[in-house]
């Protein structure tokens, strides 16, 4: 399973818009890459999903290169409850998750 | 809405008791998992299941054991608890097939946090 790389921890303001950079450059043909969100004393749960160019849902965009070696997860105009820390994985169907130590964000007032 | 529900959300047991932490899902997810949560280590997966009676070793099953007599439910077993098993517990689970393309998303419950003195 492609290794992923994130910095360790970000700060923000409230109403800015915040991109965390998750590195993968072994990543495989078929393999996906996921964002999982954590809130303290809850477990992950799974904010996006892509596999090139560009996602966008409710909650956020991921962006991914032509060469899918990275891809950005874009959190726009955040607020204190995106307080979290967020996992950047990357793999196929049917492959484990393989959680790392993940980018903890904090945003203040 | 999926829900993953674990029996206690903080438990102290002492060291060498035999402890049980309960995992229920109510979406008839064929794939359930344990994970644990370490500051700095991130969430490592112990043991997982794909089916009724079947289990799968993870990355650190050493010291545990799992139970899955129904398919709605996941057990995790302290057989003799020690010290350096303190730690957050996270059950989740999964649909195989998965739904769409890439790996299935598990949906995780609120963590046991064990205390074991």
């Amino acid at each position: 399973l492609a290794k992923t790389t994130q910095p360790i921890s970000m700060d923000s303001y409230e109403g800015q818009e915040v991109n965390i950079t998750c590195s993968h450059n072994n990543i495989a043909t078929n393999d996906y890459i996921t964002w999982y969100q954590q809130f303290p004393s809850q477990g992950p749960r799974f904010i996006i999903q892509g596999y090139k160019t560009k996602v966008t849902n409710e909650v956020a965009s991921l962006f991914i290169p032509a060469d899918r070696k990275s891809s950005t997860l874009s959190l726009p105009r955040v607020s204190l409850s995106d307080t979290a820390v967020y996992y950047c994985l990357v793999g196929d169907i049917g492959d484990k998750l393989i959680f790392g130590t993940g980018t903890r964000l904090q945003v203040f007032p | 809405d999926v829900k993953v529900t674990q029996s206690s959300r903080y438990l102290v047991k002492r060291t060498g008791e035999k402890v049980f932490l309960e995992c229920v899902q109510d979406m008839d997810h064929e794939n359930m998992f344990w994970y644990r949560q370490d500051p700095g280590l991130g969430l490592r997966l112990i043991y997982f299941s794909y089916d009724v009676k079947m289990k799968e070793k993870g990355d650190i099953p050493e010291g545990y054991s799992v139970s899955r007599e129904k398919k709605e439910r996941f057990s995790l077993i302290l057989e003799s608890a020690s010290t350096n098993q303190t730690s957050m517990y996270l059950c989740a689970s999964s649909l195989y097939p998965a739904s769409g393309a890439g790996p299935d998303t598990q949906y995780f419950g609120p963590g046991t946090r064990l205390t074991v003195l």
